[in-house]
């Protein structure tokens, strides 16, 4: 199945920051990859789809890049509601599969 | 808008079968445009796909847990359901129902999850 790691583990910024989340796949998933954003005892949120698309409802400051192995999730301006964790999840391949999860925690 | 709500016992003793219901509203389990999920996520852990269900009743599951999982679909009460046999502690987790839209023509991601119920595994 495709493994995908997300970097860093935690990352710790402040509001009006720039944050930038990374999902490495361990083979190319083309541009079939997804992110989502989950807030403590709630579902994830689909934010992006295809790597680069936001979902509706997504405000601008979410955007999304990469292709083959290399993904990245960017947060132009840091809002305080965007303080969660955010998941990457490939659907490439058979398996489905999701990464272990980025924490993003207010500095 | 599209809802859909978990429910099922939250408690489950090892070695028994986990059953859950998904109960979809503002939209139907019968279209052909939607495939119906069951995502798990152990707590403090990071999510798993377990499997999906067509209209149709054609499904997929995730190899890791093939042997032990069944999703089945009630068109006539618009719900769609799991079973987990043989369940060991190692299954405690919250496990959420989620569309996926097929209707482009390709299936993107989930983009409608239940709030989830958790299950806890334990004599």
């Amino acid at each position: 199945e495709i493994v995908l790691t997300q970097s860093p583990a935690t990352l710790s910024l402040s509001p009006g920051e720039r944050a930038t989340l990374s999902c490495r796949a361990s083979q190319s998933v083309s541009s079939y990859l997804g992110w989502y954003q989950q807030k403590p005892g709630q579902a994830p949120r689909l934010l992006i789809y295809d790597a680069s698309n936001r979902a509706t409802g997504i405000p601008a400051r979410f955007s999304g890049g990469g292709s083959g192995t290399d993904f990245t999730l960017t947060i132009s301006s840091l809002e305080p509601e965007d303080f969660a964790v955010y998941h990457c999840q490939q659907r490439s391949d058979w398996p489905i599969t999701f990464g272990q999860g980025t924490r993003l925690e207010i500095k | 808008q599209v809802q859909l709500q978990e429910s099922g016992p939250g408690l489950v003793k090892p070695s028994e079968t986990l059953s859950l219901r998904c109960t979809v509203s503002g939209g139907s389990v019968s279209s052909s445009s939607y495939y119906w999920n069951w995502i798990r996520q152990p707590p403090g852990k990071g999510l798993e796909w377990m499997g999906h269900i067509y209209y149709s009743g054609s499904t997929k599951y995730n190899p890791s847990l093939k042997s032990r999982v069944i999703i089945s679909v009630d068109t006539s009460k618009n719900q769609f359901s799991l079973n987990l046999s043989s369940v060991t502690a190692a299954d405690t987790a919250v496990y959420y129902c989620a569309r996926r839209d097929c209707s482009s023509g390709t299936c993107l991601n989930f983009d409608f999850w239940g709030q989830g119920i958790l299950v806890t595994v334990s004599s």
